[in-house]
């Protein structure tokens, strides 16, 4: 099984701050990650595949970056519609595994 | 529009059965990869079993191997998860996503229903 540490758990941020979520693996997993988005009683959506890939319809505002162990997603300037929470994936090897998320919330 | 609909979630006591199943339209179904992900009540999410498209492949969370099965009907667009000796712990919202790249089982999930909510009481 490939254990996932994110990090933060929790983080307080303005509008218009960056931030950055961290996710880091037992193992590596080449670039086979992906980071979702979750918000309050709603389905997580897919935000960014293949570690850097920014799926249709995501703002730019949104970027990730890394390989092997190590992994990024940032937020380059935080909007209101952006306080949720967020998990990375890796599907890289069976059971796929979720980071324990990252719940970005207004300071 | 690509649409995924859960449903079959119900209280159920321990040791209990249940199938849930996911009517997916918008896409063409047996082209996909699709899977099942669960979160328990104020919990992360928790990857359950995926199927390849034709049926021919699955894969289970250590958590669920051997009393939960998944499958698929291509023919109704529809997928199923058969849950059999219910525990408490596998009180959760669950989802059925579907696979972003086709056939490739190595892919993120870029759909996702909005669940229904399996309860484990007695």
């Amino acid at each position: 099984v490939i254990w996932m540490t994110q990090s933060p758990s929790l983080l307080s941020a303005s509008t218009g701050d960056r931030v950055t979520i961290s996710c880091r693996m037992s193992q590596g997993i080449s670039s086979y990650l992906a980071w979702y988005q979750q918000k309050p009683g709603k389905a997580p959506e897919l935000l960014i595949y293949a570690a850097s890939t920014l799926q249709s319809g995501v703002p730019s505002r949104f970027s990730g970056s890394g390989s092997g162990t190590d992994f990024t997603l940032t937020i380059s300037c935080l909007q209101s519609e952006d306080f949720a929470t967020y998990y990375c994936q890796q599907y890289y090897s069976f059971p796929w595994t979720f980071g324990q998320g990252t719940k970005v919330e207004i300071k | 529009e690509v649409q995924l609909v859960e449903s079959g979630g119900v209280v159920v006591q321990p040791g209990g059965s249940l199938r849930l199943s996911c009517a997916a339209s918008g896409f063409t179904f047996d082209d996909y990869t699709m899977h099942w992900v669960r979160q328990a009540p104020g919990k992360g999410l928790e990857w359950v079993s995926l199927i390849s498209w034709d049926g021919g492949s699955t894969y289970y969370a250590d958590s669920v191997k051997g009393r939960f099965t998944i499958s698929r009907d291509n023919s109704k667009n529809s997928l199923y998860l058969q849950m059999n000796s219910l525990r408490t712990e596998d009180t959760a919202l669950y989802y059925c996503a579907k696979g972003r790249s086709g056939s490739n089982p190595f892919s993120a999930m870029d759909v996702w229903g909005k669940g229904t909510t399996v309860t484990v009481s007695s």
